[in-house]
């Protein structure tokens, strides 16, 4: 069975701190796409990243770092110097290859104080 | 622009009077799914589409209807809505069915009283 766990419900920050959002998933598949999705107050998801397990290495975006390691079944979310804006809830999503199932965590809300 | 797009946005209805939120995507893409988010549970997908005239059940299907006769449409159809269909909906289409990332649309509030 996939199942994806965002074990974070909230967190708080204040602005320019670090904030890493953590990732865990199972599946009995080889290979799968990971992803994170962005989702503002307005409501619309954003698409972060997606990375395919084939793929372990780190990704940087900006301010956002992705750390992939399939031995621990993690895809954890970094973002640097948080900002206001960053506020959001952010999901992580696990996807299947032959037929796009795609599975999310429950989400990780995140606030950044000014 | 490419888009998926969703109408209405926001709905308020009542127990039992059929609904239908339509979905539309202008990107030729053949899948299309419809998910439900809801409070501490993420996304969840009710239905896909891998193309015209092709749909299947997703995790939670039990209350709604599909259909697919043209490839741009994917409408979700609440034939007796009740309050625990109160939920955020998602359209997302991706131009294939395998390893392609899905786009999603701006979403719609339906609160069912």
């Amino acid at each position: 069975a996939q199942k994806v766990t965002q074990a974070q419900t909230e967190i708080s920050v204040v602005e320019k701190e670090d904030v890493t959002l953590d990732c865990v998933y199972e599946t009995r598949d080889t290979t799968y796409y990971l992803f994170w999705y962005k989702q503002p107050p307005s409501g619309e998801l954003v698409f972060l990243i997606r990375r395919n397990s084939f793929d372990e290495q780190n990704e940087i975006s900006g301010r956002y770092s992705w750390n992939f390691q399939k031995s621990t079944s993690s895809f954890n979310f970094t973002i640097t110097a948080s900002q206001v804006v960053d506020s959001a809830v952010y999901f992580c999503a696990l996807q299947r290859l032959n037929n796009n199932d795609m599975r999310f965590g429950a989400g990780t809300r995140l606030t950044v104080k000014p | 622009e490419a888009q998926v797009t969703q109408n209405p946005r926001y709905l308020i209805t009542v127990t039992g009077k059929k609904l239908t939120v339509t979905c539309s995507q202008n990107m030729n893409h053949e899948y299309m799914s419809w998910y439900r988010q809801d409070p501490g549970l993420g996304l969840r997908q009710i239905y896909y589409s891998m193309n015209v005239e092709v749909t299947d059940k997703g995790d939670v299907p039990e209350g709604y209807k599909v259909s697919r006769k043209e490839k741009r449409n994917f409408p979700l159809i609440l034939e007796s809505p009740s309050p625990n269909q109160t939920s955020l909906y998602f359209c997302a289409s991706s131009p294939r069915a395998r390893q392609e990332t899905q786009y999603f649309g701006p979403g719609t509030r339906l609160l069912v009283l």
